[in-house]
């Protein structure tokens, strides 16, 4: 079982709708949490950071659930520019590095 | 300029050659990490470094080697490049000093292995 996993999709929608990713993962030291966007073939970028009590940033809502091991992300209004491979990523601050998951990648049609 | 920059952007080698890929930050950072990206196999980790005198194993080091030359400089070679070491590589940067420890990605290098 691979620690962090995501969802892959492909998820296609059009323009205004909402969309939610979810990310498992399985280390329980895991302290800190993150959301990076990826376009095609360029280096990922930082989204947001994921609190424990959740936040929200414009469009973009992330949740931590601890409990259950899983950090979401919701994308609110779709827009075409919108997307993109969204990573989500787990980090245990003992060990000092971030685990990745795959990817889901998000399509938005006109 | 970008603050983290990684040298060539592009490589096209054989297979058997030594490659070096290099990656220099204006950051400041102290934690530098390599990692590789495939088709549908996000990023997995090759090898990272804490200082100049801290290197360690990501989950896939067999195969390179990296050099931390200086607080800047993390460089990533292949002895004897293969086929399948054909991929992206990104290097990135991240500083325990910051509340979150996200982390900083260069624009990365495409290799390809023939």
């Amino acid at each position: 079982r691979k620690e962090v996993e995501q969802d892959p999709g492909p998820f296609n929608v059009p323009e205004g709708a909402t969309v939610a990713f979810n990310c498992t993962y399985s280390n329980s030291a895991s302290q800190s949490f993150f959301w990076y966007r990826q376009d095609c073939r360029k280096e990922p970028k930082l989204l947001m950071s994921v609190y424990s009590s959740g936040n929200e940033d414009g469009r973009f809502t992330a949740q931590l659930n601890r409990a259950s091991q899983y950090i979401s992300l919701l994308i609110r209004d779709s827009k075409l520019s919108d997307s993109a491979t969204y990573l989500c990523a787990v980090l245990e601050h003992n060990a000092g590095k971030s685990t990745f998951g795959d990817g889901t990648t998000l399509t938005v049609k006109p | 300029d970008a603050d983290v920059t990684q040298t060539p952007r592009n490589r096209i080698t054989k297979t058997g050659k030594r490659i070096m890929l290099e990656c220099s930050q204006t950051k400041g950072h102290d934690r530098m990490y390599w990692y590789r990206q495939d088709p549908g196999l996000g990023l997995r980790l090759i090898y990272y470094s804490f200082d100049v005198k801290d290197i360690n194993k990501g989950e896939i080091s067999d195969g390179y080697s990296v050099s931390r030359q200086a607080q800047a400089k993390f460089s990533l070679s292949l002895e004897s490049a293969i086929p399948n070491q054909t991929a992206l590589y990104f290097c990135a940067t991240s500083d325990l000093r910051l509340d979150r420890n996200e982390q900083f990605f260069g624009p990365g290098t495409r290799l390809t292995v023939l």
